[in-house]
């Protein structure tokens, strides 16, 4: 089955640190871009980070640059968002999403066509 | 960043209403618009890219239309399990890829 699984979120205390872990299966996971999506309870959508298929085209939110950290480690068909220095704001539900490319009158257009159930991650003293 | 504005922010409708939802650009995207569906507690799913390309398995009454700064969905006639917020998202300036603020569709 297609899928993305992940796992990782809880509740820090502001200042903390936790890493976000995606599960990839069913797919050749090593050809993808892939994305880190949030949604804050009640809140829209908001884009967090992509990586490149081989992990080398990473790109962050300005809100969260500096702060969290994309990797991928191919082998396992994981990907990973190391989350540090966390606020209040940070609260949310993280999901893994995939990027793919659809080709129409020969132009590539991108969308996420993939997407994991999520992961909450809770910051509060 | 690309500044997506999405309207009406809700609206009620009925079974077998038309329904039209808006969304507009800051800038110029040609057409790297998607549209996704959001029902409570699931995660987002892909309706429509590059604007007006239906994917796969998604009935034919979701449509997507418009190019440049101002698009379109439209659910030509609802139905039950369309009753869910929808989100626009432009691919054209990324790594950035920004989303609209949601319009929730209701029940009547």
């Amino acid at each position: 089955e297609v899928q993305l699984v992940e796992s990782g979120g809880g509740l820090v205390q502001p200042g903390g640190s936790l890493r976000l872990s995606c599960a990839a299966s069913g797919f050749t996971f090593s050809t993808y871009y892939m994305h880190w999506v949030r949604q804050a309870p009640g809140k829209g959508l908001v884009w967090v980070s992509r990586i490149g298929a081989d992990g080398s085209d990473t790109g962050y939110a300005d809100s969260v640059k500096g702060r969290f950290t994309i990797s991928r480690d191919n082998a396992k068909n994981t990907l990973y968002l190391q989350l540090s220095s966390l606020r209040v704001e940070d609260t949310a539900l993280y999901y893994c999403v995939r990027n793919q490319a659809g080709v129409v009158n020969a132009t590539q257009y991108w969308y996420f066509d993939l997407w994991g159930r999520g992961s909450l991650v809770t910051v509060s003293p | 960043d690309i500044q997506m504005t999405q309207s009406p922010s809700s609206l009620s409708a009925s079974v077998g209403d038309r329904v039209t939802i808006s969304c507009r650009t800051g800038q110029n995207i040609n057409r790297f618009l998607n549209w996704y569906q959001q029902k409570p507690g699931k995660a987002p799913k892909l309706l429509i890219y590059a604007a007006s390309r239906l994917k796969s398995g998604v009935p034919s009454r979701f449509s997507g239309s418009g190019s440049g700064t101002d698009f379109t969905l439209t659910i030509s006639s609802l139905q039950p399990e369309d009753f869910a917020t929808y989100y626009c998202q432009q691919s054209y300036s990324t790594p950035v890829w920004t989303f609209g603020q949601g319009t929730k569709v209701e029940i009547k």
